[in-house]
Order: C-alpha cells, then structure tokens, then sequence
C-alpha cells in the first residue's frame, strides 16, 4: 500500500519562513493535499491539486510538489499557524493520509 | 455554507455493530463524492472509505474491509457508515468529509465536527 512519510515535529518562528515536507514514490506524479488541524477542532483543506489555495485561505500558504516530494510553505509565519499539518493523496482507489507534522511557532 | 453534521457515535462493546449518520447541507448532495476518516485519541488522520455520489461506487481502507459498510441516501441528504464487528482499535473520532463532484480528485473540502466511537467492554 502506499505511504507518505512526514516530519514528526517542526518549529518556527514568528515572521519567519517554513516548510514541512511529505515523502512517497513517485508523489511528484500525483496530486496532493495539506490540511490544517488545531487542536480540538476539525481539518481544514489549505492546498489542493498540490499548490492551489480554497478560498478563505490566507495567500501566506504555499505548495509544490515534485520528485518523490510534496512541499507545504508557510511565509510569514504566525502564532495561529500554529497546529498539526497532514499531507494527503491517493492511489488507485484509496486515500491516504501522512503521519502528520507538529508546527510549533516560537 | 456547507454543514456536516455526524451523529450515532457511542460506547459499543468488542464484536459489536454501530451505525454512524452525516446530515449534509448547504450544497447539492448527490454531486459529490463523500469519505469518512477517523482519527484515534492523539494519533493523526486515517481515510475509511469513500463513495460516489449516486452511490454506485465505494472504496475501503484494507483494515476495515468486510466490517464497515459506507452507503448514502440522497433523499436525505444523509450518508452512513454501518460499522460490524468493532474491535478496540475502531476507537475513534469519526469525521465524514466531502470530496469532490469528478472521479479523478480526492481531496477533501468541507469536514463535520465528528463523532467518538469508543470500543471497550
């Protein structure tokens, strides 16, 4: 089955730029996805199709995706982008999630 | 605005059966693809299983194939996830999700506030 591999925890801070990277074979030849998760609360979609924003999503949010890497970029970095981020894809039929990545701003 | 609103969560002993309910909003229901995801207590997200939105077609995580059962009623705007022979480790926030109206993409836009689902005797 496949997988995607992120970084556990990632730290900041505040102004700053970061990035938290998603590694699976060949994801460069896929779509992927980032969420944003703050605790207690539901995922929210930040990018989709690998570098494109929803609506309501701040402008400071970035994404790529190439190789055997998806990237999420966040410029600028504040204090509410504080959260647990999970990246995303699927494979024939089925989703799959990464592991998820703690962003600690300092 | 789109509104997701997941209910039937509950304490179900091993081996049990439990049937989760998302009442959908704010958009045409039987466009889109609809997923449930879980999530156990400090763990990160995990998809569970998908369908299309005149039902016609579904797809599982390999560790609940044979046990859980995702349909939907477009009626009722309502999706389902009919969940038999629950183990400990089904112990889970259950979120449903919608995915998108085309067959090619998965990504998952709008999210219901999710239901715990607690295995144990």
């Amino acid at each position: 089955s496949y997988e995607l591999t992120q970084p556990p925890s990632v730290s900041v801070s505040p102004g700053q730029i970061v990035s938290i990277t998603c590694s699976g074979d060949k994801l460069g030849d896929k779509h992927a996805c980032w969420y944003q998760q703050k605790p207690g609360q539901s995922p929210v979609l930040v990018i989709y199709q690998s570098n494109r924003r929803p609506s309501g999503i701040p402008e400071r949010f970035s994404g790529s995706n190439s190789g055997n890497t998806a990237t999420l970029t966040i410029s600028e970095t504040q204090a509410m982008d504080e959260a647990d981020y999970y990246c995303q894809t699927w494979d024939t039929s089925t989703v799959v999630f990464g592991g998820g990545t703690k962003l600690t701003v300092l | 605005e789109v509104q997701l609103v997941e209910s039937g969560g509950g304490l179900v002993q091993p081996g049990g059966s439990l049937r989760l309910s998302c009442a959908a909003s704010g958009f045409t229901f039987s466009s889109y693809w609809m997923h449930w995801v879980r999530q156990a207590p400090g763990k990160g997200l995990v998809w569970v299983s998908r369908i299309k939105g005149d039902g016609s077609s579904t797809s599982y995580a390999d560790s609940v194939k044979g046990r859980f059962t995702i349909s939907r009623d477009n009626a009722k705007n309502t999706l389902y996830l009919q969940m038999n022979s629950l183990r400990g480790e089904d112990t889970a926030v259950y979120y449903c999700a919608r995915g998108c109206r085309d067959d090619w993409c998965n990504w998952l836009d709008s999210w219901g506030q999710g239901t715990l689902v607690t295995v144990s005797s």
